[in-house]
């Protein structure tokens, strides 16, 4: 039962352009959300959070948002530049302090010059 | 620099062989854990540890044991290692927001 999901395991998009990555959730509970960048042969790295108290956050380029009606948060990049073309994973924590974090599968994004 | 080191980075083994994989923080974290990455299912929690000495389950954690014994340190043991625990891992150092900073990763082969 994947509580953490990411759709689209694939997206490419032009240089300059916007780039919409998306994650959804099943469980009411999780109340911290994570944004996480992975290039090969590296760990992955943090890039943006949000608490479930905010709907956006925004961190230069990169703006999540969530939407926890539709249990649905998303990440844009704007403007996409060739070096973000890296698989993306977002994660989901519940009730703080608890330090348990579910990972979605990923979305490889390639920006194209 | 702060960093999470994890060694090997590469591991070919035959089934049954017990095997370690280190991980060291040095950004006196509290919490820590160890995730495995396959194809198609993202990363997913084998362990964690809250403190020396405390540890707990995550999502996957049969075929594996962790020990805590100092803050910095998190070793991973595979004591009887099989084909389906080839995979790749991470070690996870967390600061008190929440934020994990992630080891480069182990690839590991069981044959």
């Amino acid at each position: 039962d994947q509580q953490v999901k990411q759709n689209s395991p694939s997206l490419s998009v032009q240089e300059g352009r916007i780039s919409i990555l998306n994650c959804d959730y099943t469980n009411s509970m999780f109340d911290y959300f994570l944004w996480y960048k992975k290039y090969p042969a590296e760990g992955p790295t943090f890039l943006i959070s949000i608490s479930s108290i905010k709907d956006k956050n925004e961190d230069g380029r990169f703006t999540v948002f969530l939407n926890k009606s539709a249990k649905h948060l998303s990440l844009h990049i704007v403007p996409s530049q060739p070096g973000d073309s890296a698989v993306y994973f977002c994660a989901a924590s519940g009730a703080s302090g608890t330090y348990k974090y579910i990972f979605g599968t990923g979305t490889r994004l390639k920006v194209l010059a | 620099e702060a960093q999470v080191t994890q060694n090997p980075r590469y591991l070919i083994t035959v089934t049954g062989k017990k095997l370690t994989v280190t991980c060291s923080q040095n950004m006196n974290h509290e919490y820590m854990s160890w995730y495995r990455q396959d194809p198609g299912l993202g990363l997913r929690q084998i362990y964690y540890s809250m403190n020396v000495e405390v540890t707990d389950k995550g999502d996957v954690p049969e075929g594996y044991k962790v020990s805590r014994k100092e803050k910095r340190n998190f070793p991973l043991i595979l004591e009887s290692p099989s084909p389906n625990q080839t995979s790749l891992y991470f070690c996870a150092s967390t600061t008190l927001g929440g934020t994990q900073y992630f080891g480069p990763g182990t690839r590991l082969t069981v044959l």
